[in-house]
């Protein structure tokens, strides 16, 4: 595997069900993101993870909850979502000093019914 | 006044076509601006960055930053079917832990043959 991967790729999941995205970065950075990218809103950053301490919660309600394990991997938890959830769930990498030059995942499409 | 502003599209242009893609933004704290290049059901990917003022080329592509008119630009040259993607521009102003990218919602070109 290179770069950096996401499974699944695609989730549907009722309001009450509990399911857990999964990020892995083979790039050796040290620095790992979710995003939430939903039609004509820009990507909204949710949480950062840097040298495995998280830095940033961008206000993220707490249904959403993350989990950095290590360097390379990071999980987003997710349980009682709402309708207006679904979105396209992006995981990015970078080196902690480099927050600028930031690689993408495919991203998991989130449905919510 | 939103932080980045990016026209939102979508263009349309012929193949060899000279494509010229805007972001503005309001922060002057901006110091790293960034495109990304997002095709359908991909994660971004990181065409290019800049830092500060002044113009960055690779091959066909084009980045220019005027900060003192808070404006930057992509240029796409004798442009092809295959850069049919959405464009989106990103900003990076703050360092260690504020530190994180500010998005532009995204413009969809699309290069007709």
């Amino acid at each position: 595997e290179t770069g950096v991967t996401q499974t699944p790729r695609h989730l549907v999941m009722g309001m009450t069900n509990k399911k857990s995205l999964k990020c892995e970065q083979h790039l050796g950075h040290n620095a790992m993101y979710w995003y939430k990218q939903s039609a004509k809103k820009p990507l909204e950053l949710m949480f950062v993870y840097s040298l495995e301490e998280r830095v940033e919660n961008n206000s993220v309600p707490s249904r959403f909850s993350p989990e950095c394990p290590n360097s390379s991997h990071l999980f987003l938890h997710l349980h009682t979502l709402q309708p207006e959830d679904s979105a396209l769930y992006l995981c990015a990498s970078s080196q902690a000093l480099r927050m600028w030059e930031q690689y993408f995942g495919p991203g998991t499409r989130l449905t919510v019914t | 006044q939103k932080e980045v502003e990016q026209d939102p599209g979508p263009l349309s242009v012929p193949e060899g076509a000279i494509v010229s893609l805007n972001c503005t933004y309001s922060n002057s704290a901006f110091q790293y601006f960034m495109w990304y290049r997002q095709y359908s059901r991909k994660g971004p990917e990181l065409l290019m960055y800049t830092y500060s003022s002044g113009n960055k080329e690779d091959g066909r592509f084009t980045a220019q930053v005027d900060k003192s008119s808070k404006y930057i630009s992509l240029f796409i040259r004798d442009s092809q079917p295959s850069d049919s993607a959405t464009y989106l521009c990103a900003m990076e102003g703050e360092t260690g832990a504020n530190s994180k990218l500010t998005f532009g919602k995204g413009i969809t070109l699309s290069v007709r043959p």
